[in-house]
């Protein structure tokens, strides 16, 4: 069964600290890995991996893919109270035609003042 | 327009009620999702339909009954619930079923079924 393991579970920091979400994975034919950012209730896009060592960045946010270790993490530089949402983390699977997104548990971020 | 729009945004419903979710998206994607979410949980995927046909179903239970009118429009109705049902159902988009494509959300309709 396919799996994903994020750590940690929540992170309290403060405005202008660096965090380092980490997600890690046993998937079955791996194809890809993807972040999401969910504050309230839709999950809103930030990156897609699917070759290791090549970072991806989106202004303050980073993400690194290391395949033969299994992991990725995401970085979030001079974190800001609108950073405070549930990370969420997803691998697909390229072993059947639709690749199934299997979901993390997610890291709650908060970010204080 | 690059949103998925939900509707209703909450809805409590009886265990003997019918109910319907609605879900829209103009941005001609072909790829409809329907996923459920408990709290402190990730989303776990129901149903996937490709050009407006069922894809996927991953062992729902028939009392919930997906339908997809024409592209930009899916429908989830809701017979005889149970009160574990109650979650947050998502709706989520793609130009296309397939390994490469990234999925787009909508806010979600927080079910509570009493």
């Amino acid at each position: 069964e396919d799996k994903v393991v994020q750590s940690p579970l929540s992170l309290v920091v403060h405005e202008g600290d660096t965090v380092t979400l980490n997600c890690s994975y046993e998937v079955t034919n791996f194809r890809s890995l993807l972040w999401y950012k969910q504050e309230k209730k839709a999950p809103t896009f930030l990156f897609m991996l699917t070759s290791s060592g090549i970072e991806k960045k989106s202004g303050r946010l980073s993400s690194i893919l290391d395949k033969k270790e299994l992991f990725s993490i995401l970085n979030i530089t001079a974190t800001q109270t609108g950073d405070s949402a549930v990370y969420l983390c997803a691998v697909r699977a390229g072993g059947t035609s639709y690749g199934k997104l299997t979901f993390g548990q997610g890291t709650i971020l908060t970010v204080h003042p | 327009d690059t949103e998925v729009t939900q509707t209703p945004k909450h809805l409590v419903m009886g265990m003997t009620n019918k109910k319907s979710l609605k879900c829209e998206q103009h941005m001609g994607h072909r790829a409809m999702y329907w996923y459920k979410q408990k709290a402190k949980k990730p989303p776990e995927l129901m149903f996937v339909y490709s050009y407006e046909k069922l894809s996927i179903n991953e062992s729902v239970p028939s009392r919930f009954s997906p339908e997809c009118p024409n592209s930009s429009l899916l429908n989830l109705h809701l017979h005889a619930l149970q009160p574990e049902d109650s979650a947050l159902y998502l709706c989520a988009s793609s130009p296309r079923q397939g390994l490469d494509e990234k999925l787009f959300f909508g806010s979600g309709t927080q079910l509570s079924v009493l």
